[in-house]
């Protein structure tokens, strides 16, 4: 395990329809963390899970928006009915719990809604 | 007012260069990071420190709690230190999401 994986890389879709992003952290971080960065900007939070349980969400993270940790490995970000202005980088990052929160981040997943 | 703030927001250096990139925050935290993206989007932590000063290779963060300022210095630039910097404070208190500052855009010129 080299680090945090993320699928897909980009992702095109019509305005309207849904979209899920997958991220894999570092095997041993309990830690997920998502962002949201748009052209020219610094990275947003969104949400973050420590195991499973989604344990803080920003005002960003509107209903269309909703994130998944299942079995406190993997997670998903699915954005329903989506819209131009959620074109965006979603990135994932992954840590150890306090006190190691150094932060390792994917390469992000680009989405152009048309 | 954002409560990460960066200066400058653009920089151009020639090789060699010292260079210092600036970030002050209005919020106490609990820890900083710097963080460097390459275009592509990758982003690559740098530093995480909440005392005095870290040193990797050619590049040095330090940080000034009472001032809440801190700074990223690269001494000896090279091109293939072009890209963006990224400032990001996790508030104190808070379990480990980060506020970010808008990032310096950093092109090293041979």
């Amino acid at each position: 395990d080299t680090g945090v994986s993320q699928n897909p890389r980009h992702k095109i879709t019509k305005r309207g329809q849904n979209v899920t992003f997958r991220c894999d952290p570092i095997s041993e971080h309990n830690r997920l963390y998502w962002y949201r960065q748009t052209l020219g900007q610094g990275p947003e939070f969104l949400t973050y899970f420590q195991n499973e349980a989604q344990l803080e969400k920003s005002r960003l993270l509107s209903d269309r928006f909703s994130a998944e940790r299942p079995k406190g490995s993997f997670s998903t970000l699915e954005i329903q009915r989506t819209e131009q202005g959620d074109s965006a980088m979603y990135l994932c990052a992954s840590s150890l719990p306090p006190p190691g929160l150094e932060q390792f981040f994917g390469p992000g997943t680009r989405l152009t809604v048309l | 007012k954002n409560e990460v703030e960066q200066s400058p927001q653009n920089l151009t250096a020639q090789e060699g260069e010292f260079i210092t990139i600036n970030c002050s925050y209005s919020v106490g935290i609990s820890a900083l990071h710097w963080l460097q993206q390459h275009p592509g989007g990758g982003i690559v932590s740098l530093f995480m420190l909440s005392s005095g000063k870290k040193k990797h290779g050619r590049l040095i963060a330090t940080i000034n709690i009472q001032e809440k300022h801190s700074s990223l210095h690269i001494t000896a630039s090279h091109p293939r230190d072009s890209a963006v910097y990224i400032c990001a404070a996790r508030k104190g208190g808070s379990q480990g999401n980060l506020i970010f500052g808008k990032g310096t855009k950093l092109s090293v010129k041979p």
